[in-house]
């Protein structure tokens, strides 16, 4: 298996436009999450999936913030606006309940 | 509310020298314990994990405990290496409903040769 896989590797855009970050899981696997990372936060959960459906979206920050996941093999976080302070590494994860948590190489978003 | 703390946020060591990274949360009601490395660039790779029924895991020259009732894990590393050179992260699940990883702040480990 590939991993996970998150695309685009990186994205630079201005304030107000919008943003889709996308994640394919690992095969099999029915949880997915969505992280952001900054050196001042940390590692933040933003919101997870069970089955497609999401299960806790209390981490994702605000109105501008949404996440689905129409299938088992697709994922998508987007802002719209987007703003400055959102620039951070965000990442996607996958796992099965109760095992490792197989991470993806991030999205590295440059909000200007 | 659960927190996960690791201390010290920062380490560097001889190569050789074996590394000990602490992990302690607040909340002993844990289904398990996970320990992560993260390159810099990079996501995180899971390195072990720990169920809450289990005292220790290994692999390798990489060694972890888990003391639940303390609150607290550490990863042991042999002999470490400069490839050993990068940021550990513990995160732990919680025991109730759900799959939520809470993760410490991480410790940034240098190993000089």
């Amino acid at each position: 298996d590939a991993g996970v896989i998150q695309s685009p590797r990186h994205e630079v855009t201005e304030m107000g436009q919008e943003v889709t970050l996308r994640c394919k899981p690992i095969s099999g696997h029915d949880y997915l999450f969505w992280y952001r990372q900054t050196m001042m936060r940390g590692l933040e959960l933003l919101i997870y999936f069970n089955n497609n459906v999401p299960i806790d979206d209390s981490g994702m920050p605000e109105d501008r913030f949404s996440a689905k996941m129409p299938n088992a093999s697709f994922s998508t976080l987007k802002i719209q606006p987007s703003e400055p302070r959102d620039s951070a590494v965000y990442f996607c994860a996958s796992g099965k309940r109760g095992e490792k948590l197989f991470f993806g190489s991030g999205t590295q978003l440059s909000v200007l | 509310k659960q927190e996960v703390t690791q201390i010290p946020a920062a380490l560097s060591v001889p190569e050789g020298e074996n590394l000990v990274l602490n992990c302690s949360f607040t909340d002993s009601a844990i289904y398990n314990l996970q320990w992560f490395r993260q390159d810099p660039g990079k996501g995180l790779t899971s390195l072990l994990l720990i169920q809450s029924s289990q005292r220790e895991q290994t692999s390798g020259r990489l060694n972890a405990s888990l003391d639940k009732s303390s609150g607290r894990s550490t990863l042991y590393i042999a002999a470490s290496q400069p490839g050993d050179s990068a940021t550990y992260l513990c995160a732990v699940r919680p025991s109730t409903a759900g799959n939520k990883l809470t993760f410490g702040g991480g410790t940034r480990v240098l190993v000089k040769p």
